[in-house]
């Protein structure tokens, strides 16, 4: 069975500062990968995704993720967080062969000034 | 139009009350869900429909209904709802079923069973 870790629950970045939001998978083969982002009492954008190739994903709003097979890893990166970043992300993976997506328990994010 | 519209976006009812969820789309595509949402978790997926037939259903309550009348359009029937599906709804679509695009949701209705 998929599964996907979002290890920190709770992050807070200073405006301005580089981001990367944890993301770890688990799935037999290489799956697709997803980033979404939730601001409150909104529904969920869709960030980027990973299918195959190249590895560096780029994303809207400035977003870019890297997959990392041996780590099993699918981290969200951005270079210098706005105060309209903050929001709930959650990462996200899919089997091949089954669109079931799994999504992790997600990540919120807090910009102070 | 790359939007998915969920009516309505607030709903009180009863716990004998019957209403109906919303969910449009004109991007053309063939893949529809329901999600559930509580406060501070994850969706947690409740019903797949690719080409307006049920492919999936997470062995969701009977109290809920969904219906697909057309490409475009889908329903979610609730009936004889219990105070803990309390949450926030969320439809999404995507181009077809098992491919990987990813979906586009809609901003989801808050029900609220009283």
């Amino acid at each position: 069975a998929q599964s996907v870790t979002q290890p920190d629950i709770h992050i807070t970045v200073s405006e301005g500062a580089s981001l990367e939001l944890r993301c770890n998978y688990s799935y037999g083969a290489t799956p697709y990968l997803f980033w979404y982002v939730q601001s409150p009492g909104q529904g969920l954008q869709l960030l980027l995704k990973y299918f195959s190739g190249d590895t560096l994903v780029q994303g809207i709003k400035g977003f870019e993720a890297e997959f990392k097979r041996s780590q099993s890893s699918f981290n969200l990166r951005k270079p210098s967080v706005h105060w309209s970043d903050a929001a709930e992300y959650f990462c996200a993976v899919a089997g091949r062969s089954y669109q079931k997506v799994t999504f992790g328990i997600g990540t919120k994010l807090q910009v102070i000034p | 139009d790359t939007e998915v519209t969920q009516t309505p976006k607030h709903l009180v009812m009863g716990m004998t009350n019957k209403k109906s969820l919303k969910c449009e789309q004109h991007m053309g595509h063939r893949a529809m869900y329901w999600y559930k949402q509580k406060a501070k978790k994850p969706p947690e997926l409740m019903f797949v429909y690719s080409y307006e037939k049920l492919s999936i259903n997470e062995s969701v309550p009977s109290r809920f209904s969904p219906e697909c009348p057309n490409s475009s359009l889908l329903n979610l029937h609730l009936h004889a709802l219990q105070p803990e599906d309390s949450a926030l709804y969320l439809c999404a679509s995507s181009p077809r079923d098992r491919e990987g695009y990813g979906y586009t949701f809609g901003s989801g209705t808050r029900l609220t069973v009283v």
